[in-house]
């Protein structure tokens, strides 16, 4: 079965203080990962993906195809990285993107 | 180009009513999804459409729920006899291309509150 786990519902650090959000997949042949983000009163939106291999705002993620995660890095948060963070798995032969339950990120003064 | 519109925004309804929701995506894409949202969740597929074929439909959805995007522009989502169960965000995204992307772009969401 299809299956993203972001197993951290709240991680909550100070500013500046280096941030690691976990995504561990479990998913039928080679799927596209993606970062979303979602900030507060904003519509969701793409943070990054992992074929582009770019840093968006300070974050990269590196896929581990071995350990099956994808997780979400940035050195220094800031304050306004606060926000809802979700994993999503895409697989070119369903056409489906599948979301992880969302982690949030509340960076603190 | 004001992104992906979906109308209304809000809907409280009573127990049993039936609701449509309106999403238009951005022009000149072909590729169309629902998800719903509850409290503390991540969005959860519902289905999608190449143009006006609807593609794929979550088992997970009921008989009540059904969807359509007859020329392949606008698209509705409609719940007959609604029930509590069905209070949530549902949101609509849109995809320029084919299949071989993730990179949606999602409108702001129609949230139904069923009393």
């Amino acid at each position: 079965a299809q299956r993203v786990t972001q197993p951290e519902k709240l991680l909550s650090v100070f500013k500046g203080a280096p941030v690691e959000l976990k995504c561990n997949y479990s998913y039928s042949g080679s799927p596209e990962l993606f970062w979303y983000v979602q900030y507060s009163r904003q519509r969701l939106q793409l943070l990054l993906r992992h074929i582009s291999r770019e840093s968006i705002k300070g974050f990269t993620a590196d896929l581990n195809k071995g350990e099956t995660s994808f997780h979400l890095k940035k050195p220094f948060a800031q304050e306004e990285d606060s926000a809802m963070y979700y994993c999503a798995p895409f697989s070119s032969n369903t056409g489906k993107l599948i979301f992880g339950q969302g982690t949030t990120l509340q960076v603190k003064p | 180009d004001t992104g992906v519109s979906q109308n209304p925004r809000h809907k409280i309804t009573k127990r049993g009513q039936n609701v449509t929701f309106r999403c238009d995506p951005i022009s000149e894409h072909n590729r169309l999804y629902w998800y719903r949202q509850t409290l503390g969740q991540g969005p959860e597929f519902l289905t999608y459409f190449q143009n006006e074929a609807q593609l794929e439909k979550s088992r997970l959805l009921s008989d009540r729920f059904s969807a359509e995007r007859p020329k392949g522009s606008f698209s509705t989502l409609e719940i007959q006899r609604t029930e509590q169960g069905d209070s949530a965000m549902y949101l609509c995204a849109s995809v320029r291309g084919g299949l071989d992307t993730g990179e949606l772009f999602f409108g702001e969401g129609s949230r139904l509150t069923v009393l």
